[in-house]
């Protein structure tokens, strides 16, 4: 029963460096999410996918954030010229479809920008 | 704009007793209100949801009380045990063409400790 998967668990990278995370979704599920979670707050959405293409990316917070899932399934957040305040739990979701209410996580990625 | 207010930001509570959080949103659109629990090192996970059609959701001990006038909702834990400690997070969302459900607005979550 494999849930939501996200890769890798914690990464540490240099202020100025490209990183990719990875989300691998529940089989089956047409809707993929990235969320944002720094210390203390709630998840903030980042970016939707219905199928391979991006519906709503309205809280990507700038152009060095970008997302892709070219084939529809596994999704990768990457993230150019990384600052400081970058660091963050960053969150995959899936759900059934876009109509369908339940969203789940995976554990998260953990980024430390230094 | 913060549109999902939530409180307290940490609450203790003994054994046996209740534990109630609050949140508050400004979206009159928003019509599905889910709570979320999350546990240190985890994702969050869906612990019970409501909408907006229905004043109370009961599962377990878990009950959602919704006041869709005062566009307030509640999270009422009966019975709190130890193993309830964790960080809720109460959301919200909507659907309409070219967005979805899954398209959480949370709040900024409750830390909840259930001692023994």
């Amino acid at each position: 029963g494999a849930g939501v998967s996200q890769t890798p668990s914690n990464k540490v990278t240099e202020k100025g460096k490209y990183v990719e995370l990875r989300c691998d979704p529940i089989s089956g599920h047409t809707a993929l999410y990235w969320y944002r979670q720094s210390l203390g707050q709630g998840p903030e959405f980042l970016i939707y996918f219905q199928g391979t293409g991006a519906a709503d990316d309205s809280g990507l917070p700038n152009d060095r954030f970008f997302a892709v899932r070219p084939e529809g399934s596994v999704s990768t957040l990457k993230i150019q010229r990384t600052e400081r305040g970058d660091s963050a739990v960053y969150l995959c979701a899936s759900s059934l479809s876009d109509v369908n209410t339940e969203a789940f996580f995976g554990q998260g990625t953990r980024l430390t920008v230094v | 704009q913060q549109q999902v207010k939530q409180s307290p930001q940490s609450l203790i509570v003994q054994k046996g007793g209740i534990s109630i959080i609050n949140c508050a949103y400004e979206n009159t659109a928003f019509d599905y209100f889910p709570w979320y629990q999350q546990f240190p090192g985890k994702g969050p996970a869906l612990l019970i949801a409501i909408r907006p059609d229905v004043s109370e959701k009961k599962e377990g001990r878990f009950t959602i009380s919704f006041n869709k006038s005062a566009k307030q909702f509640s999270l009422h834990i009966m019975d709190s045990q130890p193993g309830d400690s964790a960080t809720y997070f109460c959301a919200a969302s909507e659907w309409r063409v070219g967005t979805s459900y899954g398209k959480l607005t949370f709040g900024q979550g409750t830390i909840l400790t259930v001692h023994p």
